[in-house]
């Protein structure tokens, strides 16, 4: 079983539309971290949060670190098919361990 | 400044046969981590290798092991290998120990085919 769940599994939209990818668990982390992959491609960090309840902002991208740092939120506005990909969290559980969900693929239609 | 490299990028084997996966970090770079990637169950760690020593290792049998060099670079091994290996080896690597803690780049991965 995954410690961090993502979801949805799969998200089709149309361009100009918003999204929203989930990431629970029931565990707490010290950090939480999104990743974007492309085909062909390895995964490319896009953010760490660190503070509960923190909000970090990339752009159209806003990310969100839950109030009990179990759980976090990716929000793009306006999608592009640029932002085509499949979006991974990852949650530190130590300084040692990192824990990926098993990611949600976007796919954004022009 | 050069980003992680993996290499094969691809390669089939067959069931029974052993294989050795390749990553180059990014210099400077002293920490090496290999995931597995297959769909649906995101990337599972597989060890951390830091000053030529693993640091850390996940849940996967002995048939997988790895090793680092002096110079930073790394490579995996998985001998007898099941068509579950089947899979997107990834490497990434990171100044310090610890992926926890810090910034992992990764590279384009080995997509490895076991028939």
């Amino acid at each position: 079983t995954q410690l961090l769940e993502q979801s949805p599994q799969f998200l089709s939209i149309q361009e100009g539309e918003n999204l929203t990818v989930y990431c629970n668990s029931s565990s707490v982390f010290s950090s939480l971290q999104w990743y974007r992959q492309e085909p062909g491609e390895g995964p490319v960090l896009l953010v760490t949060v660190v503070t509960g309840g923190e909000v970090k902002k990339l752009k159209r991208l806003t990310f969100q670190f839950g109030d009990a740092r179990k759980d976090s939120s990716l929000h793009i506005t306006a999608a592009q098919p640029g932002d085509t990909g499949l979006y991974l969290c990852a949650g530190a559980v130590s300084d040692y361990k990192l824990s990926f969900g098993a990611g949600t693929t976007v796919t954004v239609r022009a | 400044k050069a980003g992680v490299t993996q290499t094969p990028r691809y390669l089939i084997k067959t069931r029974g046969q052993q294989v050795t996966l390749s990553c180059s970090p990014i210099s400077g770079h002293r920490s090496v981590s290999w995931y597995q990637q297959t769909p649906g169950q995101g990337l599972q760690f597989l060890f951390e290798y830091f000053s030529e020593t693993q640091r850390n290792k996940g849940n996967f049998p002995g048939r997988f092991s790895g090793r680092q060099f002096s110079n930073s670079r790394s490579e995996m091994n998985v001998s007898t290998l099941e068509l579950g290996d089947s899979a997107l080896y990834l490497c990434a690597s990171s100044l310090r120990f610890g992926a926890g803690a810090n910034v992992l780049t990764f590279g384009a991965g080995s997509r490895l085919t076991v028939l």
